[in-house]
């Protein structure tokens, strides 16, 4: 399967910590991007990193990217309470995304 | 400027039982896509449409069957539902191409029993 797998599976910090979610996949990608779901929500784009990068910020939010390893890395500075949700990595091969099963992130105010 | 819109909500029906779940978007985009999401299983594509006229199987096609209406249209359906269809189903757009951001549907609720 080229689906991504994140780690940890739940994460739970106090508000104002960073947060770090990590992702790994199986083959080569043209690129990956990191989403984020509410509960009872669809799922929204957060960032994209393309394979030729290494690290993209948006915000609060700092991706990495390591295609020898195969892995990515997305950290959520300075968390709020209404970051709490379940983030999913999206390795993407042409048409097709790969979503692995998400961490479910709680941030306790 | 709605996005992606899915009906219905949510939907009970008995083995066998056939339905059509509906999705639209109004973003211009070329590409439409169909996934599942089960608790532990994240989210499993099961048909896209790259492009309006053509439909492609997803990691999980079995049991259903696709239509790209328009370029704005992509239903799903479901021709003899089984338990293990039971499951939120949301419909995704794309740009395609170069345009790799996926917009999400709200998504559908799908209980068979």
């Amino acid at each position: 399967s080229q689906q991504g797998e994140e780690d940890p599976q739940a994460l739970s910090i106090q508000e104002g910590e960073n947060a770090t979610m990590n992702c790994s996949y199986k083959t080569s990608i043209n690129n990956l991007q990191w989403y984020r779901q509410n509960s009872g929500r669809g799922l929204v784009h957060l960032i994209l990193i393309r394979s030729n990068e290494r690290e993209k910020h948006s915000g609060r939010l700092r991706v990495t990217l390591d295609t020898s390893k195969k892995s990515s890395s997305l950290l959520i500075t300075a968390s709020r309470a209404a970051d709490t949700a379940s983030y999913f990595c999206a390795p993407n091969t042409g048409n097709q995304f790969y979503f692995g099963t998400g961490t479910s992130l709680t941030v306790i105010p | 400027n709605a996005g992606v819109t899915q009906t219905p909500k949510f939907q009970v029906l008995k083995t066998g039982q056939s339905m059509t779940l509906q999705c639209a978007q109004d973003m211009n985009h070329n590409s439409m896509y169909w996934y599942r999401q089960d608790p532990g299983m994240g989210l499993r594509l099961i048909y896209y449409s790259a492009s309006e006229g053509t439909t492609d199987k997803g990691e999980v096609p079995n049991g259903y069957n696709v239509s790209r209406l328009n370029k704005r249209e992509f239903s799903l359906r479901l021709e003899s539902a089984a338990p293990s269809q039971t499951s939120v189903y949301f419909c995704a757009s794309s740009g395609g191409g170069s345009q790799l951001t996926q917009y999400f549907g709200p998504g559908t609720r799908l209980l068979v029993l």
